[in-house]
């Protein structure tokens, strides 16, 4: 049981490249979540799915978009990229607690740099 | 005014006391609370979450929840170096479906 794993773990783009974060998770969880983190700085949603083919905005979506296709794999994609978007992408996967209530399960992370 | 306010510190303690970390929440439905520590360079991990008013206990971390003034706290008894982390505050907002909205974080730091 790997959890919540995501790919590549460092990468550095040039302003106006693309790129697509992945993020897989064997948990069967429904809900998966991408955050961005900017140093010292708590975490943003950007987008989140609560299901294969269901995906909605977070607080922080500009210049992203996601898909889910399946339950397991839940890819960022990245176009145009700006030096705004430089920072450290967490992938989240929620399971419920016993007494109501979700909880989070966080990948290792992605360190974007754009110059 | 912010939904989930944290004091980001550093919040500095000697080795064996105990460390009292805060946290404040705008939205007054707000049903289920969380703290997650966050070493230097890694990923959140979940270490307590409390849903009722008054204390939960889990070894050396004790969660301390108080709806009607709307704060949450975590204290950690017996600090050690190995605390030191940023500690994470999140909420689960009435009408937010699964969402969790976080704090800023406190970077705690517990000297030898």
């Amino acid at each position: 049981n790997a959890g919540v794993t995501q790919t590549p773990k460092f990468r550095i783009l040039k302003i106006g490249q693309s790129m697509t974060l992945q993020c897989t998770q064997d948990m069967n969880h429904n809900y998966m979540y991408w955050y961005r983190q900017d140093p010292g700085m708590g975490l943003k949603l950007i987008y989140y799915s609560v299901g294969a083919g269901i995906t909605d905005k977070g607080e922080v979506p500009n210049g992203y978009n996601v898909s889910r296709s399946t339950t397991e794999d839940f890819p960022l994609r990245l176009e145009l990229a700006a030096p705004s978007q430089t920072s450290v992408y967490f992938c989240a996967s929620s399971y419920p607690l016993a007494g109501g209530g979700d909880t989070q399960y966080f990948g290792p992370g992605t360190r974007l740099t754009v110059l | 005014q912010k939904e989930v306010e944290q004091n980001s510190g550093p919040l500095s303690v000697p080795e064996g006391a105990i460390a009292s970390l805060n946290c404040t929440y705008s939205d007054r439905g707000s049903q289920s609370f969380f703290w997650y520590r966050q070493y230097s360079g890694k990923s959140p991990e979940l270490i307590m979450f409390i849903y009722s008013n008054g204390d939960k206990e889990d070894g050396r971390f004790t969660a301390q929840l108080n709806k009607a003034s709307q704060y949450v706290s975590l204290l950690i008894r017996d600090s050690q170096p190995s605390d030191s982390a940023t500690y994470l505050c999140a909420v689960n907002l009435h009408n937010a479906g699964n969402m969790l909205t976080f704090g800023g974080g406190t970077r705690l730091m517990v000297k030898p």
